[in-house]
């Protein structure tokens, strides 16, 4: 069974940082591609990044202006997300996603993290 | 980068009612990377069909997927009451990967 658990969440003050962390079971984690995906509270969903498998390649969303980094320990079975510069509207539960070994679609979510930026 | 636009906002249906959703694309997506999801309040979106029109593990048919270019439709055939919930649909072609806004199925 496919398992994403995610931790790191928490209040932080505008202009902080965050580490998020997702632990996954269930299956060969250095071949598949993954992501985060986050929803600020009574919104919709949005795509935040994604690296393949082997950590090569990476991707975000262009909103995030460099502000995020994602990152992967293959031999940890973890996947991050290092959140910089945090802003307000970037208040929303994170989920850790898993995808294909060539990238998309999102087959298995986490429960979410839930990450508040405020003063 | 593509914008995808969910009409309508929100669908009032009855249970046994059709149910049509739409996704239409700023720009063209190959087929191969369209999907939908489906998220009731407190819970994870799941996957429901990719490559635009085809059914993930476990969903039941009365869910089909269609479309091509810049328009793509989710259909419901039958409602029942367990479909009530916000639906998405997203592009995954690589880098980005956006979703539509959403609509929302509820009740009438």
């Amino acid at each position: 069974e496919v398992q994403l658990l995610e931790s790191g969440g928490g209040l932080v003050q505008p202009g902080g940082s965050l580490r998020l962390s997702c632990e996954v079971s269930g299956f060969t984690f250095s071949n598949y591609a993954m992501s985060w995906v986050r929803q600020a509270p009574g919104k919709g969903l949005e795509w935040v990044s994604g690296i393949i498998g082997s950590g090569g390649n990476t991707f975000y969303a262009d909103s995030l202006k460099g502000r995020f980094t994602i990152s992967r320990d293959n031999s940890q079975n973890t996947l991050f997300l290092q959140m910089d510069s945090l802003r307000v509207e970037d208040t929303a539960l994170y989920y850790c996603v898993q995808g294909t070994p060539t990238y998309g679609p999102f087959d298995h979510w986490g429960r979410g993290t839930l990450v508040t930026v405020s003063s | 980068e593509v914008v995808l636009t969910q009409s309508p906002g929100t669908l009032s249906l009855s249970p046994g009612e059709r149910a049509t959703l739409s996704c239409r694309a700023s720009q063209s997506v190959s087929s191969t990377y369209l999907a939908w999801y489906q998220q009731k309040p407190g819970q994870a979106p799941r996957l429901l069909i990719s490559d635009a029109s085809s059914r993930a593990t476990g969903i039941s048919d009365r869910f089909s997927g269609s479309g091509s270019g810049t328009d793509f439709t989710l259909t419901i055939s039958r409602v029942e009451p367990e479909d009530f919930a916000v639906y998405y649909c997203q592009q995954y072609g690589r880098s980005p990967s956006p979703f539509g806004g959403g609509t929302k199925v509820e009740i009438k």
